[in-house]
């Protein structure tokens, strides 16, 4: 069966530190992922998605950025943590290429920048 | 922008059917609506997909709306473990992936 790890659960980062999330899928090969940010209060962004390895779809301007080195493995990075980077960070998983998309959600990482 | 529209809130007493509308009028005639929900501090979870019939799963029922435009989830026995934010969404047409998620509707059941 296919399963989702995303790690970590939750971190406290300055302001101007760099982030590095990662997020890696199981039981399944060349899935679609997806890196998505939920603010407080506030319904799910759509940040990064990537449809195979080195390819990258960004959906809004910011100061974050995202890669895939491998297959089944998505990382969301940033170089300088902005206090409006706060928030819950959510990877997802879809393997249908037909434009309808069933997804698959990971646990989510809490970020707070202080 | 989100492309749905949902009540901010409804309230349900347990044992009861929950009725959430949803709102879809620039939807497309092969875009699925997908239905998932998400407890507090979780990633949400997929509840039920449907095209133009109405579809049942173990979890919900979906009513479709004939011209499309309008969709009902319905959980027909609310249990207190049903408390979340339930989302209506499609994915945008012709952009893989752009799954653009609203604010929800957050369903209290009460005892």
């Amino acid at each position: 069966s296919q399963t989702i790890h995303q790690w970590p659960a939750t971190l406290v980062q300055p302001v101007g530190s760099p982030l590095s999330l990662e997020c890696t899928v199981e039981g399944t090969s060349n899935p679609n992922l997806y890196w998505y940010r939920q603010a407080a209060g506030r319904g799910l962004q759509l940040l990064f998605y990537s449809v195979g390895i080195g390819q990258i779809s960004s959906e809004v301007p910011q100061n974050l950025s995202a890669s895939r080195p491998q297959d089944r493995q998505f990382i969301l990075s940033s170089k300088k943590l902005l206090l409006s980077d706060s928030g819950f960070y959510l990877c997802a998983w879809s393997v249908d290429r037909t434009g309808n998309e069933k997804l698959f959600f990971g646990s989510g990482t809490q970020l707070s920048v202080l | 922008d989100a492309k749905t529209t949902q009540p901010t809130s409804m309230d349900c007493a347990e044992g009861r059917a929950a009725n959430l509308p949803c709102n879809h009028s620039t939807i497309s005639g092969n875009e699925y609506v997908y239905w998932y929900r998400q407890i507090h501090s979780q990633g949400p979870q997929y509840i039920i997909h449907g095209l133009k019939n109405n579809e049942t799963n173990e979890m919900a029922s979906l009513i479709i709306t004939e011209d499309r435009k309008s969709s009902t989830l319905i959980l027909p026995h609310a249990t207190l473990r049903d408390t979340a934010v339930y989302y209506c969404i499609f994915p945008s047409g012709g952009s893989q992936g752009n799954l653009i998620f609203g604010k929800g509707t957050k369903l209290s059941v009460k005892p």
